[in-house]
């Protein structure tokens, strides 16, 4: 399996509920980030959260940390169909360099 | 919009066409990266450069040449590509190494013939 790797690859949710997305990774991290990128367009980002924070909130989104289980979630709580989109998590390793490696991404879809 | 621009946005050659790929970015960020992102498949770091000199190749083959002339324009010099090689090309800026998210271009849809 590859670093960043999302779980599930797809999700089809109402609106109004709550989506969640999991990676995981392999190596050591100073950082994780969550992007999300609207079909045939650039990431966007969404979130960072350090290797020494567990849990960080922005707006309608929380991202949680377990670096013990080389893993992370992120929840969007309340969804909107505005919130169809792919969503990827990225990690830079802890060694300093200039590499990001991301995930494969998990497609969301809310049904209006 | 992210400050990130890339030029053009859809792009179709022949196997046999010289093409180019720009990127801009006056966010006085540091580093700068092209990455690809086939269908169904993890977005693919191709190179990096910093501060104008390139930190990272990622076994990228030699039918792609960056260029980066200065800290706010890049360059991806394309030639004798193949149909494989269509994909979204995309481009991301970030102020320093390993310590601040990147900002992406709207990328180039790119397909070979």
């Amino acid at each position: 399996s590859q670093q960043g790797e999302e779980d599930p690859q797809a999700l089809s949710i109402q609106e109004g509920e709550n989506a969640t997305m999991n990676c995981s990774y392999k190596t050591s991290i100073n950082n994780l980030q969550w992007y999300r990128q609207n079909s045939g367009r650039g990431l966007v980002h969404l979130i960072l959260i350090r290797s020494n924070e567990r849990e960080k909130h922005s707006g309608r989104l929380r991202v949680t940390l377990d670096t013990s289980k080389k893993s992370s979630s992120l929840l969007i709580t309340a969804s909107r169909a505005a919130d169809t989109a792919s969503y990827f998590c990225a990690t830079d390793d802890a060694t300093g360099g200039f590499k990001t490696i991301f995930g494969a991404g998990t497609r969301l879809f809310v049904k209006a | 919009e992210t400050g990130v621009t890339q030029t053009p946005r859809h792009l179709v050659m022949g196997m046999t066409n010289k093409k180019s790929l720009k990127c801009e970015q006056h966010l006085g960020h540091n580093a700068m990266y092209w990455y690809k992102q086939s269908a169904k498949k993890p977005l693919e770091l191709m190179f990096v450069y910093s501060l104008e000199e390139r930190v990272e190749n990622n076994s990228v083959p030699s039918r792609f040449s960056p260029e980066c002339p200065n800290s706010s324009h890049l360059f991806l010099h394309l030639h004798t590509l193949q149909p494989e090689d269509s994909a979204l090309y995309l481009c991301a800026s970030r102020l320093a190494r390993n310590t601040d998210t990147q900002y992406f271009g709207p990328g180039t849809r790119l397909t070979v013939l």
